[in-house]
C-alpha cells in the first residue's frame, strides 16, 4: 500500500499564496490517482475542495485551485484569507483491480 | 442536495462491536459507493474501506480486514460500518462518504471504555 505524504505544517500571510502537495511513494501522483483535497476545521466533518485533480464542488472558493505538478498533486490558495485555516489532507486512489484509497497525514495551514 | 446523515453517538465496552448507519438522500441509492472513514483523537483521517450500493460489494483496507463489516438496505437507502473486537485504539469519529466528489455525513463517535 502507497505511502501519501503532505508537508506537516505550512504559513501563508492574509491575501498571500500557498502550494500544498501530495506525493505518492510508489512514484508520480497521476491523473489516475484521482486526487481529492479535504479541507477540515476543529470539531468539522471534512468538507471536500478538489476531486479528481482539478474539480471544484459548487461550494469550493474561487481562491481554491487544484494540480498537477512535478510528479505531485498540488493544492494551490491564492489570495488566503482567515477562514482558511485549517488541516488539509489530500487522497489518492491506487489504480487498478484494488481501488484502495489513502490519506495523506495532512498539512496544517496557518493564515498568519 | 446529497445529504449523508449519521446514526448518534455510541459507548461500548471493549469487545464488542459497534454498528454505524449512514442514511443518505438527495440522489438515486445505487448509482454509487459508500466510503468509511476512521478519525482517532487529534490524529488524521483514515480510509476503512468502502461498499458498492449497487451490487454490496466491499473492500476494506487491510488494517481493518476481518473486523469491518460493510452492509447497505436499499430499501431505505442506508449504509452501514459495523467493527468488532472492539479496543480503546479504536475510539474515534467514523465518517461515510458518497464517492463521485466525496459528500460527507457528519460523523459519530465511538468511544470504547470499560
Amino acid at each position: 500500500q502507497a505511502v501519501v505524504t503532505q508537508e506537516p505544517s505550512l504559513t501563508v500571510s492574509p491575501g498571500g499564496t500557498v502550494t500544498l502537495t501530495c506525493g505518492s511513494s510508489t512514484g508520480a501522483v497521476t491523473n489516475g490517482h484521482y486526487p481529492y483535497w479535504f479541507q477540515q476545521k476543529p470539531g468539522q466533518a471534512p468538507r471536500t475542495l478538489i476531486y479528481d485533480t482539478n474539480n471544484k464542488h459548487s461550494w469550493t472558493p474561487a481562491r481554491f485551485s487544484g494540480s498537477l505538478l512535478g510528479g505531485k498533486a498540488g493544492l494551490t490558495l491564492s489570495g488566503a484569507q482567515p477562514e482558511d485555516e485549517a488541516d488539509y489532507y489530500c487522497m489518492l486512489s491506487s489504480s487498478g483491480d484494488d481501488w484502495v484509497w489513502v490519506f495523506g497525514g495532512g498539512t496544517k495551514l496557518t493564515v498568519l | 442536495q446529497v445529504q449523508l446523515v449519521q446514526s448518534g453517538a455510541e459507548v461500548k465496552n471493549p469487545g464488542a462491536s459497534v454498528k454505524v448507519s449512514c442514511k443518505t438522500s438527495g440522489y438515486t441509492f445505487s448509482g454509487y459507493y459508500i466510503h468509511w472513514v476512521q478519525q482517532a483523537p487529534g490524529q488524521g483521517l483514515e480510509w476503512m474501506g468502502w461498499i458498492s450500493l449497487n451490487s454490496g460489494d466491499t473492500k476494506s483496507a487491510q488494517k481493518f480486514q476481518g473486523r469491518v463489516t460493510m452492509t447497505r438496505d436499499t430499501s431505505i437507502s442506508t449504509a452501514y460500518m459495523e467493527l468488532s473486537r472492539l479496543t480503546s485504539d479504536d475510539t474515534a469519529v467514523y465518517y461515510c462518504a458518497r464517492d463521485h466528489g466525496w459528500h460527507w455525513g457528519q460523523g459519530t463517535l465511538v468511544t470504547v471504555s470499560s
